[in-house]
């Protein structure tokens, strides 16, 4: 069965960085791209980028370019994220996804169980 | 860019049926998929493509998609229905999805 296995939470000041993993187990790794998706406290999901596991290609979200780094390590099939400059509005809950289907329609069949971020001087 | 429009709050009584609907430009064109997340919990894929479900997911989830306006209906609703629940497309052109504002179910 797959499974998406992230890391723990974390507490950062602001300017610091942070490096969330996802370890996925279950499938084989290269074959399905993973997306990183947070959630505010009481609010919605924001995409934040995703990376093709398989040539490590990525594409990020506008909002976060020159500030994040999606990388896999297939060895291992960990997925991370690096987030860097953290602001207050940071604060949240970072999920990784499993990307599924036709490369015009993705959705996500599979989600990590989330890893909280708060970012507080 | 693609916009989705959901209303915030939905509430039905228990047995009885609730639709969740998901507004987007001519978003019949486009493949709608649906998330429920109860709190405290990371979302649950629970139809893709418009109309299908997922292993595991009671029949009495359903979807549809026309015109400008895609809807999750959940029959014979019941109190561990109660989530909020998000839309989701592919935007092929930028390669990236968006989401809808998401709904909170509540079961009266």
């Amino acid at each position: 069965q797959v499974h998406l296995v992230q890391s723990g939470a974390e507490v950062k000041k602001p300017g610091a960085s942070v490096k969330v993993s996802c370890k996925a187990s279950g499938y084989t790794f290269i074959s399905y791209g993973i997306s990183w998706v947070r959630q505010a406290p009481g609010q919605g999901l924001e995409w934040m980028g995703w990376i093709n596991a398989h040539n490590g290609n990525t594409n990020y979200a506008q909002k976060f370019q020159g500030r994040v780094t999606m990388t896999t390590e297939t060895s291992t099939s960990i997925a991370y994220l690096d987030l860097r400059s953290l602001r207050s509005d940071d604060t949240a809950v970072y999920y990784c996804a499993r990307h599924q289907g036709d490369f015009s329609a993705y959705y996500f069949d599979y989600w990590g169980q989330g890893t909280l971020v708060t970012v507080s001087s | 860019s693609y916009v989705l429009t959901q209303p915030p709050s939905v509430s039905v009584a228990p047995g009885q049926t609730a639709r969740i609907t998901c507004e987007g430009n001519n978003i019949g064109s486009k493949s709608v998929h649906w998330y429920q997340q109860k709190p405290g919990q990371a979302p649950l894929l629970v139809v893709y493509d418009d109309t299908d479900r997922p292993s595991g997911i009671p029949e009495r989830f359903s979807g549809s998609n026309s015109g400008n306006t895609a809807t999750l209906t959940i029959s014979r609703v019941a109190a561990g229905d109660e989530a909020d629940y998000f839309c989701q497309v592919w935007e092929s052109s930028a390669d990236h999805p968006v989401f809808g504002g998401g709904t909170k179910l509540t079961v009266l």
